[in-house]
C-alpha cells in the first residue's frame, strides 16, 4: 500500500537550520509529485510547494521562497525539505503528501514532522 | 492567490444527523475542489476530489457537489468518526490554497 513516513520531531534554535525527510513506498516515486504543507500549532493548512520527483523540478508558495529548498533522491524514493533560518513562528508540524498531476489533490499524507524553533 | 472561505467555521450535531459544510472561492475553479478531513493529532484524510469525486474507501455518507466558486460537503447520517475539522482545497492554480477549516463537534 502507498505509504509516505516522515522523520522525526526536530528542535532547533533560532537561525538553524532543518531537514525533513518524506521516504515513499508502494507506489512508483516518479509518477507523483511530493507537496509539502504547514499546520503552526492550532491552526489550518498552508501549501508550502512541489517537487517534480521526476525532473527535480520546484514550484514553491511565493511567502516560502528563499528560505524552503525542496529537494529528492530517487533512488531512495525520498523527498526533503529544508527549511533555514528558522524563528519561532516556523513552529509547526511539517506533513509531505502526494499529489496527483495533474490535478494537484492530495491522496496520501505522512504522518507530519514537528519541527520546535525556541531559543 | 485564490481565497478559499468555508462556512460556518464550527458546528455541533448529533450522531445520526445529516450536515452541510460550504465553501466559496473568490474566482471560479471550475471543479477543482477537494475536500479533506483531519481527526486531532491525525495527518489529513482525502474524501472528495474534482468537487464530487469520492475517494476510494471512503463511506458513501460523504458528497460533495457545485463548480465555479460555490461548493459543499455532506455527511448524512453521522457517526462518531466523523467528528473531526474539514477542510477544502482548490488546485485551479498555485498557490494552492485551503479553507480555514470547519470543527464539526458532538452536540
Amino acid at each position: 500500500q502507498v505509504q509516505l513516513v516522515q522523520s522525526g520531531t526536530e528542535v532547533k534554535k533560532p537561525g538553524a537550520s532543518v531537514k525533513v525527510s518524506c521516504k515513499a513506498s508502494g507506489y512508483i516515486f516518479t509518477d507523483y509529485y511530493i507537496h509539502w504543507v504547514r499546520q503552526a500549532p492550532g491552526q489550518g493548512l498552508e501549501w508550502m510547494g512541489w517537487i517534480n520527483t521526476n525532473t527535480g523540478g520546484t514550484n514553491y508558495a511565493r511567502k516560502f521562497q528563499g528560505w524552503v529548498t525542496m529537494t529528492r533522491d530517487t533512488s531512495l524514493t525520498t523527498a526533503y525539505m529544508e527549511l533555514t533560518s528558522l524563528k519561532s513562528d516556523h513552529t509547526a508540524v511539517y506533513y509531505c503528501a502526494r499529489g496527483e498531476i495533474p490535478a494537484d489533490y492530495f491522496d496520501s499524507w505522512g504522518q507530519g514532522t514537528l519541527v520546535a524553533v525556541s531559543s | 492567490d485564490i481565497q478559499m472561505t468555508q462556512s460556518p467555521s464550527s458546528l455541533s450535531a448529533s450522531i445520526g444527523d445529516s450536515v452541510t459544510i460550504s465553501c466559496r472561492a473568490s474566482q471560479s475553479i471550475g471543479f477543482h475542489l477537494s475536500w479533506y478531513q483531519q481527526r486531532l493529532g491525525e495527518a489529513p484524510k482525502l474524501l472528495i476530489y474534482a468537487a464530487s469525486t469520492l475517494q476510494s474507501g471512503v463511506p458513501s455518507r460523504f458528497s460533495g457537489s457545485g463548480s465555479g466558486t460555490d461548493f459543499t460537503l455532506t455527511i448524512s447520517s453521522l457517526q462518531p468518526e466523523d467528528f473531526a475539522t474539514y477542510y477544502c482545497q482548490q488546485s485551479d492554480n498555485t498557490p494552492l490554497t485551503f479553507g480555514g477549516g470547519t470543527k464539526l463537534e458532538i452536540k
